[in-house]
């Protein structure tokens, strides 16, 4: 069975600029989550998608991050602009169901500088 | 905000030796789960214990869970240097399955 991919696996730019993360679930899973995690921290969740629809995305700051979900399976990700402390590694999971355990892709580390 | 908080921060041992490490939290929850992240495979799932559960295995995996004391534990017995990873733990909100991480036990496996 085929794990998340992710795509880039690292990205660096500098602040004010834009970037687009790429994420394409397991197979039949419904639920995709975009988390982000800075060094030494756990993962935190930005937003989650149900199918098409988004469940939570109450610490996704919208002034500057967007997501969409095509067609219930990939997603994309995108900061606009950019700032330092975005800088991170933003990991894309998804599972069957929403109380089920999730799957990570391997992530990707962004540098903005 | 922190749900879980995961206790030693940083632990090392060598190999042959048992790891533990606890998690605490505040809310109450529907299950918790532990992951592993390392370099090389990222984050992945070890187990999913239930608020109705008080103790799970796998492999060389223990986990228990008392819900009165709002705190869980993972056990790896007979430790490899290939268990050299972060360990967090996740709990949902009790009413929302959004998975909230704490911030981790780093343990180290000396050969």
């Amino acid at each position: 069975e085929a794990g998340v991919a992710q795509s880039p696996r690292y990205k660096i730019i500098e602040k004010r600029q834009s970037v687009a993360f790429w994420c394409n679930p397991i197979s039949g899973h419904a639920t995709l989550y975009w988390y982000q995690q800075i060094l030494g921290q756990g993962p935190k969740l930005l937003i989650q998608f149900q199918n098409n629809g988004v469940v939570d995305d109450s610490q996704l700051p919208k002034d500057r991050f967007s997501a969409e979900r095509l067609k219930g399976v990939d997603s994309t990700l995108k900061i606009q602009p950019a700032k330092l402390e975005d800088s991170a590694v933003y990991l894309c999971a998804s599972s069957f169901h929403r109380a089920y355990e999730q799957y990570f892709g391997p992530g990707t580390r962004l540098t903005v500088t | 905000s922190q749900q879980g908080e995961e206790d030693p921060q940083a632990l090392s041992i060598q190999e042959g030796e048992n790891a533990t490490m606890n998690c605490s939290y505040k809310t109450s929850i529907n299950n918790l789960q532990w992951y592993r992240q390392n370099s090389g495979r990222g984050l992945v799932h070890l187990i999913l214990i239930r608020s109705n559960e008080r103790e799970k295995h796998s492999g060389r995996l223990r986990v228990t869970l008392d819900t009165s004391k709002k705190s869980s534990s993972l056990l790896i017995t007979a430790s490899r240097a290939a268990d050299t990873a972060s360990y967090f733990c996740a709990t949902d909100g009790g009413n929302t399955d959004k998975l909230i991480f704490g911030t981790g036990t780093r343990l180290q496996v000396f050969p």
